[in-house]
C-alpha cells in the first residue's frame, strides 16, 4: 500500500502564481523527498527534509514537514511554464537495515500556463 | 558521468515471452531499485538491493526476477510475461552518504500483447 497520498491530485495555475501540493504518510520517517518527474522521463530528487527539520528552502521551492500530522507541503513559488510536470513525495521510514527504500505517494500533476 | 542507464528504452513482448531489463550506475552507489509506474500511480517498488550480494522484495515482486551482477549494475527478469506487467519501469540507485537521495534512470516502456 502507498505510505503517502497526495493532494490535490491535479493543479492548475497562471505563471507568476505559486502553486502548493501537500503529502501525508503513515509511518514514521527518517526523511521525506521531493521529486519531479517530466512527461515521459525519469524522475529528478529536489529536495529533503530530516525527520527533525520542520522547514527547508531551495531556491523557489519550499518545503514544510509537520511530523506531529505526517504531512508535508511543497511550495513553488512565481511559478513557470517549465515547472509543468509531475510532482512526487517520497518517505524514508525508521526501518532497520532497509537500504533507503522509499515509498513514493502518487504525485501531483502541476500545469502552468502561460 | 553517465549517471543511471538503461537498456532497452522500449520493447513489446508476447504472453510468455521473457526478457532481461538491464540498468548500471557510475556513482559508486551501493543501493539499487526495480520500481514499475503504471498510469495514474505512483512508482511501486518491485526489488530492490541495499548493498552488492543483497536483494530483498519490494511491494510488487511477483512476476519479477532479479540479479545484482556487481555494484554498478542490477538487472531485473520477467521469466514469462503477462498483459499486467504492461507498464513503464525506472531504476534507481543511491547511496547513505546522500540519505538515500535516489537518482533514476530514464525508464523502459514495456508492452505485453
Amino acid at each position: 500500500s502507498q505510505q503517502g497520498e497526495e493532494d490535490p491530485q491535479a493543479l492548475s495555475i497562471q505563471e507568476g502564481e505559486n502553486a502548493t501540493m501537500n503529502c501525508s504518510y503513515k509511518t514514521s520517517i527518517n526523511n521525506l523527498q521531493w521529486y519531479r518527474q517530466n512527461s515521459g522521463r525519469g524522475l529528478v530528487h529536489l529536495i529533503l527534509i530530516r525527520s527533525n527539520e520542520r522547514e527547508k528552502h531551495s531556491g523557489r521551492l519550499r518545503v514544510t514537514l509537520d511530523t506531529s500530522k505526517k504531512s508535508s507541503s511543497l511550495l513553488i513559488t512565481a511559478s513557470r511554464a517549465a515547472d509543468t510536470a509531475s510532482y512526487f513525495c517520497a518517505t524514508d521510514t525508521l526501518i532497520y537495515n532497509q537500504g533507503g527504500k522509499l515509498i513514493f505517494g502518487q504525485g501531483t500533476e502541476l500545469s502552468v500556463k502561460p | 558521468n553517465a549517471g543511471v542507464t538503461q537498456t532497452p528504452k522500449f520493447q513489446v513482448l508476447k504472453t510468455g515471452q521473457s526478457m532481461t531489463l538491464q540498468c548500471a550506475q557510475d556513482m559508486n552507489h551501493n543501493s539499487m531499485y526495480w520500481y514499475r509506474q503504471d498510469p495514474g500511480m505512483g512508482l511501486r517498488l518491485i526489488y530492490y538491493s541495499a548493498s552488492e550480494g543483497t536483494t530483498d522484495k519490494g511491494e510488487v515482486p511477483n512476476g519479477y526476477n532479479v540479479s545484482r551482477l556487481n555494484k554498478r549494475e542490477f538487472s531485473l527478469r520477467l521469466e514469462s510475461a503477462a498483459p499486467s506487467q504492461t507498464s513503464v519501469y525506472f531504476c534507481a540507485s543511491s547511496d547513505w552518504g546522500r540519505a538515500y537521495e535516489q537518482y533514476f534512470g530514464p525508464g523502459t516502456r514495456l508492452t505485453v500483447t
